[in-house]
C-alpha cells in the first residue's frame, strides 16, 4: 500500500517555542492530507484538512493561528504548533488518500509531542 | 457521516476468530463501511471496507447485513499481534471521523 512518512516521531520542546511536523507521501501525490490529534486513551480527533496550494480547512474549535498548516507541494504537508504549551502535548498523526479520489486512507506513524 | 456504535472492549483467545460488531443504523445509500485498527502508539492501519456485499482480504472479512445497519469484522485466526483498537467508520467521501472504537485484547 501507499506510504505516508511522518517526521519527527518524537519531539520534546519548551513552552513558548514552535514545533514543525512533516508529513510526506512517499510514492504517490496527495492533493489532500488530514491532520489528527490523539490524547492518551482517546480516539483520534480530526484537526484540519490540508489542501495543496490553498488554505487548510480547520475543524470547529481548532485554532488556525496556533496550528499552522502548509501544503506547498503534492507530497508534503507540515503542521506547526506555535507557542507550544504543555496542554498541546499529544500524539499528532497525518494521513492521505491514495489515489486522491480513492477510498483508502493511509496514515503516518505519528509524532509524539511533549511540551515542558 | 453516519454515526457508529461499537462495544468499548472485547477479549478473544489466540487462534480463535475475533468477531467485532458495529452498528450504523443511520447509514445512507452511498456510504461505505470502513475498518481501521491502531496498535498502541502507531498510526491507524487500513483493514477493509465495503458498501453492500461481504468482503474478504488477506487480513479480515467484513460482513454487512442486508439492511446495511450493522456489520461485523472477522479476524479468522486472531494472534497476539492483533491486539489493538479497531475503528468502524462510515463515510461517503472526504474526511474520516473516528469514534471511540473497540479495544480488542487477544489472550494467549
Amino acid at each position: 500500500g501507499a506510504v505516508v512518512s511522518q517526521h519527527p516521531s518524537r519531539v520534546i520542546c519548551k513552552s513558548g517555542t514552535s514545533v514543525k511536523i512533516e508529513c510526506r507521501s512517499l510514492d504517490f501525490q496527495a492533493t489532500t492530507m488530514f491532520w489528527y490529534r490523539q490524547f492518551p486513551k482517546q480516539s483520534l480527533m480530526l484537526m484540519a484538512t490540508s489542501n495543496e496550494g490553498s488554505k487548510a480547512t480547520y475543524e470547529q474549535g481548532v485554532e488556525k493561528d496556533k496550528f499552522l498548516i502548509n501544503h506547498a507541494s503534492l507530497t508534503l504537508s507540515t503542521l506547526t504548533v506555535t507557542s507550544a504549551h504543555p496542554e498541546d502535548s499529544s500524539f499528532y498523526i497525518c494521513s492521505a488518500r491514495d489515489p486522491p479520489n480513492g477510498e483508502k486512507l493511509f496514515f503516518g506513524s505519528g509524532t509524539q509531542l511533549s511540551v515542558l | 457521516d453516519a454515526k457508529t456504535t461499537q462495544p468499548p472492549s472485547m477479549d478473544c483467545a489466540e487462534g480463535r476468530a475475533a468477531n467485532l460488531p458495529c452498528n450504523h443504523s443511520t447509514i445512507s445509500g452511498n456510504e461505505y463501511v470502513y475498518w481501521y485498527r491502531q496498535i498502541h502508539s502507531q498510526g491507524p492501519q487500513y483493514i477493509i471496507h465495503g458498501l453492500k456485499n461481504n468482503e474478504t482480504n488477506e487480513m479480515a472479512s467484513l460482513i454487512i447485513t442486508e439492511d446495511r445497519k450493522s456489520s461485523t469484522l472477522i479476524l479468522p485466526h486472531a494472534t497476539l499481534r492483533d491486539t489493538a483498537v479497531y475503528y468502524c467508520i462510515v463515510r461517503s467521501y472526504d474526511k474520516v471521523i473516528f469514534g471511540p472504537g473497540t479495544s480488542l485484547s487477544v489472550i494467549p
